[in-house]
């Protein structure tokens, strides 16, 4: 089964607008934390946001949230007022108790629309 | 602020050929982590090593061989190349601390091509 589950292999927004990608997680570690990462088209792997599985807040980082439901296992990422520069695929990834590997999603394609 | 930094960043060799790859972690960072991106596809986690000794193994072929040295720095070795290898290799690098994010920071990659 899928760990990490990202289900929108690519979305099309207009600058400006809010965006919300989906991740999905599957763990049965009760300590976990959750990441999200930006890949321009240039190929860098750019860490935005993290949450852990005890923060009791959900995380935020300038224009990126994270809307943490823990019961849904869901950790979806918010960008604000997105911008042309917010083109890029993003990755879901889980890093579970004691364990230094991250698990990947397979990615959403972002496209911002000017 | 520093980053990771990866040597050399493009890479084309022939196929059963060798490659060594190199890592040097953002300063005081004490855990080095490799990954492998075939195009169009997420990460895969390779290996990763903490003060030195190795921590984690992941789908690393045995064709494959890694270590962290004295300095932090990082090599991962790479023989009998294959067409399939050809991929973005991706050294991270984090910080342990107790209860801590340990947070993975990526360096720009090496896109190694097998020809």
């Amino acid at each position: 089964a899928q760990k990490i589950t990202q289900t929108q292999p690519g979305m099309f927004v207009q600058e400006k607008e809010a965006v919300t990608l989906d991740c999905t997680y599957d763990t049965s570690d009760p300590s976990y934390g959750l990441f999200w990462y930006k890949q321009p088209s240039s190929g860098e792997m750019i860490f935005l946001i993290y949450q852990g599985s005890y923060d009791q807040q959900n995380a935020t980082e300038g224009r990126y949230s994270l809307n943490f439901q823990k019961a849904r296992k869901s950790a979806n990422l918010v960008i604000s007022a997105s911008q042309l520069g917010d083109s890029a695929m993003y990755f879901c990834a889980m890093r579970e108790g004691s364990n230094y590997q991250l698990i990947w999603g397979a990615g959403t394609k972002l496209i911002i629309k000017p | 602020a520093a980053g990771v930094i990866q040597s050399p960043r493009h890479l084309i060799k022939e196929k059963r050929e060798t490659a060594t790859l190199k890592c040097y972690p953002i300063p005081r960072h004490d855990t080095v982590y490799w990954y492998q991106q075939g195009p169009g596809q997420d990460p895969q986690f390779l290996i990763s090593f903490y003060e030195k000794m190795q921590s984690d193994k992941g789908s690393i072929p045995d064709r494959f061989s890694a270590q962290q040295f004295s300095d932090y720095h990082s090599e991962l070795n790479m023989s009998s190349l294959e067409l399939g290898d050809s991929a973005l290799y991706f050294c991270a690098s984090s910080f342990a601390s107790s209860g801590g994010t340990d947070t993975q920071y990526f360096g720009p990659g090496t896109r190694l091509t097998v020809l």
